[in-house]
C-alpha cells in the first residue's frame, strides 16, 4: 500500500528555473513531512521539513507548501542549479519515528 | 562531528548466506532505524530501536532481525539471503523519538 504518492517520476529544468515536486498522502495521522535529497552512492540528506500546523516553510531556495485539507504537499526549488541535480524524496511520519517515503523524483537541471 | 557511520560499505553474498550490517549513530543519538532501499525506489522501513528496545518493525520477514547495543550502535542481521534482498541498507539516527532522521551512506548488499 503506497501511503505517499510522489510525482513526477523525473523532471528536467533549465538552470535558474523553478523545480516543483508534488506529494499526496492518505494517512491523516501523519504529523511530520520531510523532504530528502539523495545523490548517487550517498544516503538521503534532510533538506527541509514541515508540520501540518504550518502552510508554508522556506529555507533559502527551498520552500515546502502544505495543504492539509487536500492532503498534499510540495517542494519548490527556486533558481535551480546544476548542483541540485539529484533524487528527491518526500516522506511522512506519524508519531513513533517511522518514515514512509514516496517513490522519488529524479531532478536534472540543465546548464 | 562524525555522522552516522555504516559498515561494510559494499558486500557480495550468495543465496542462503547470512549477513550482518553495522551502524554507529551520531554521538548523543539514542534512536537507530534501518531502511531498505531497492534500486529506483524510496527507502522502506525495517526496524526502529530506541534505548535498546525495539520500537517498530516494518513488513519484513523474520529472516530480518536487529539489535541495539548499550553504546547505541546497532546491527542488522539477515538470514537465508534471497536475490531480492539485494539493496542499499540505510541506517538512520535521531536524538529521541522525533522526526529528524540523519542517514548514513548505507551498505550496498548484492546477493548472487
Amino acid at each position: 500500500q503506497q501511503q505517499v504518492k510522489q510525482s513526477p517520476q523525473s523532471l528536467i529544468v533549465q538552470k535558474g528555473g523553478i523545480s516543483i515536486i508534488n506529494c499526496a498522502y492518505e494517512n491523516t495521522a501523519f504529523d511530520y513531512f520531510p523532504w530528502y535529497q539523495q545523490f548517487p552512492g550517498k544516503g538521503p540528506a534532510l533538506l527541509i521539513a514541515i508540520r501540518p500546523d504550518v502552510s508554508e516553510k522556506k529555507e533559502g531556495r527551498f520552500t515546502i507548501s502544505f495543504n492539509k485539507s487536500a492532503k498534499q504537499f510540495s517542494l519548490h526549488i527556486m533558481d535551480s542549479q546544476p548542483g541540485d541535480s539529484a533524487t528527491y524524496f518526500c516522506a511522512a511520519m506519524e508519531y513513533g519515528n517511522k518514515l514512509v517515503f514516496g517513490a522519488g523524483t529524479i531532478l536534472r537541471v540543465k546548464s | 562531528d562524525a555522522g552516522v557511520t555504516q559498515s561494510p560499505t559494499h558486500l557480495i553474498k550468495t543465496r542462503g548466506q547470512h549477513v550482518t550490517l553495522r551502524c554507529s549513530p551520531i554521538s548523543g543519538h539514542k534512536s537507530v532505524s534501518w531502511y531498505q532501499q531497492v534500486l529506483g525506489q524510496g527507502p522502506q522501513f525495517i526496524f526502529q530501536y530506541y534505548e535498546k528496545e525495539e520500537r517498530g518493525r516494518g513488513n519484513f520477514p523474520d529472516r530480518f532481525s536487529a539489535r541495539q547495543f548499550p553504546n547505541y550502535s546497532s546491527e542488522l542481521n539477515v538470514n537465508a539471503l534471497l536475490l531480492g534482498d539485494s539493496a542499499l541498507y540505510l541506517c538512520a539516527s535521531s536524538p529521541v523519538l522525533t522526526g529528524e532522521l540523519f542517514f548514513g551512506e548505507g551498505s550496498r548488499l548484492t546477493v548472487l
